[in-house]
């Protein structure tokens, strides 16, 4: 039973072109997150949500746009995409409320797109 | 450059050799995560910690709040374990406005 998982995992499609990457836990966390990897391997946040409100967004380009209709979801998604829009996407959870469940990251299997 | 920093940047060790990954940090934090990525896979949290040392199997984790400094240690290396192994510091005001910062990685190659 997978604890954090995206949808789909591959996505290759033509610059200008809109997308989705959907993204859902079971583990009743409170905080979700998408973070982009780099063709370097290199992790960065991009968006956190806590209890469906946006509470991080890293000057990530207007064409990104989370939507989290509830607590278990956080879906991206992207308009009029670029080359430089290719990468891993990951989202993430986790419990921050407090408690010793407090903080533990646990990763989805990663969204690899490509941009043509 | 980068508040994170790992090293080294590239592993190589023979099944059975004694591995040591560095990550030092230059901002204040509230705990400091090890993840493991193997190649085209998810990524999976080793250890979150915030203070002292942390044990599971062949895995230790430490860290040096005063000198900003964190180590992952790997005992009696295996080839399975040949991943990326990435140090991500998290900082933040606390409760949910808290965000992580990574280091580039550690690309750990472990030969039979």
């Amino acid at each position: 039973d997978t604890a954090v998982s995206q949808t789909p995992k591959y996505l290759v499609t033509q610059m200008g072109n809109d997308k989705s990457i959907k993204c859902e836990q079971n583990l009743g966390h409170d905080t979700m997150y998408w973070y982009k990897q780099d063709s370097k391997k290199f992790l960065k946040i991009m968006f956190s949500y806590n209890n469906k409100e946006l509470i991080i967004n890293e000057t990530v380009p207007n064409r990104f746009s989370p939507k989290s209709p509830d607590k278990a979801h956080l879906n991206l998604h992207i308009n009029s995409l670029e080359l430089g829009d290719s990468a891993v996407y990951f989202c993430a959870s986790t419990y921050v409320t407090g408690g010793w469940r407090s903080g533990e990251l646990f990763f989805g299997e990663g969204s690899r797109l490509t941009v043509l | 450059k980068n508040e994170v920093e790992q090293s080294p940047q590239n592993l190589t060790a023979q099944e059975g050799e004694f591995i040591t990954i560095n990550c030092s940090y230059s901002v204040g934090i509230s705990a400091l995560h090890w993840l493991q990525q193997h190649p085209g896979g998810g990524i999976v949290s080793l250890f979150m910690l915030s203070s002292g040392k942390k044990k599971h199997g062949r895995l230790i984790a430490t860290i040096n709040i005063q000198e900003k400094h964190s180590s992952l240690h790997i005992t009696a290396s295996h080839p399975r374990d040949s991943a990326v192994y990435i140090c991500a510091v998290r900082s933040g005001s606390g409760g949910s406005n808290y965000k992580l910062t990574f280091g580039k990685g550690t690309l750990l190659t472990v030969n039979p």
